[in-house]
């Protein structure tokens, strides 16, 4: 089956520096890619729909300069968390769409400290 | 996109059965139902999904209404590797079969399989 691969699983970062998450499709190609973000006990929340070779579509509420976004390629997807304060700390999630249905990373906990 | 409605928790004793129920009153002709589910700190896992007909693959049965106003999933034989916040979610699918578009998560059903 189609496989997403997200690295780092896990990173600590301090406050005001920058962190970036991959997520790549191992055996598909994925137009489209979303990110998702899951704060404890809560469902996962949509940040932003990333295309591949144009602007990513960010949810409302989401800083599209805080949280960067590309997908330059049919397999890769970044997520960039610019100047990280405690607050950002969560579980960043990324998925890709495919047959039978959408596949996930396994995930990256970011803690700023 | 359809709402869901799904029960807040359950638990299943292992080796028995788990049902979990889903509402999904307003949803058109064109959406399927997809469950996946989160075992805790992982991503989500698709398990299976249908139009209308129940469907049933090696993780779980998708038993759909005639009225596909609601639907459940079986897990015919629980385990405690079970254990995981489920997501019945309703989405439209492409004419190519893969999924299009965002998917929005609810809060889930948290089943818990005890021994």
């Amino acid at each position: 089956g189609a496989v997403v691969s997200q690295h780092p699983s896990r990173v600590i970062c301090k406050s005001g520096t920058s962190v970036k998450i991959e997520c790549r499709s191992l055996d598909f190609q994925a137009t489209t890619m979303f990110w998702y973000r899951q704060f404890p006990k809560q469902s996962l929340m949509l940040m932003a729909t990333s295309n591949e070779g144009s602007k990513a579509t960010y949810e409302q509420g989401v800083e599209k300069d805080k949280f960067l976004i590309n997908h330059a390629s049919l397999t890769l997807s970044t997520l960039t968390v610019t100047s990280a304060h405690p607050e950002d700390s969560s579980f960043y999630i990324c998925s890709a769409t495919s047959a039978p249905g959408y596949t996930f990373g396994s995930g990256t906990r970011l803690t700023v400290v | 996109d359809a709402k869901t409605t799904q029960p807040t928790s359950m638990d299943c004793a292992e080796g028995r059965a788990a049902n979990l129920p889903c509402n999904h009153s307003t949803i058109s002709g064109n959406e399927y139902v997809y469950w996946y589910r989160q075992i805790h700190s992982q991503g989500p896992q698709y398990i299976i999904h249908g139009l209308k007909n129940n469907e049933t693959n090696e993780m779980a049965s998708l038993i759909i209404t005639e009225d596909r106003k609601s639907s459940t999933l079986i897990l015919p034989h629980a385990t405690l590797r079970d254990t995981a916040v489920y997501y019945c979610i309703v989405r439209g699918v492409s004419a190519g079969g893969t999924s299009y578009g965002k998917l929005t998560f609810g809060q889930g059903t948290i089943l818990t399989v005890h021994p």
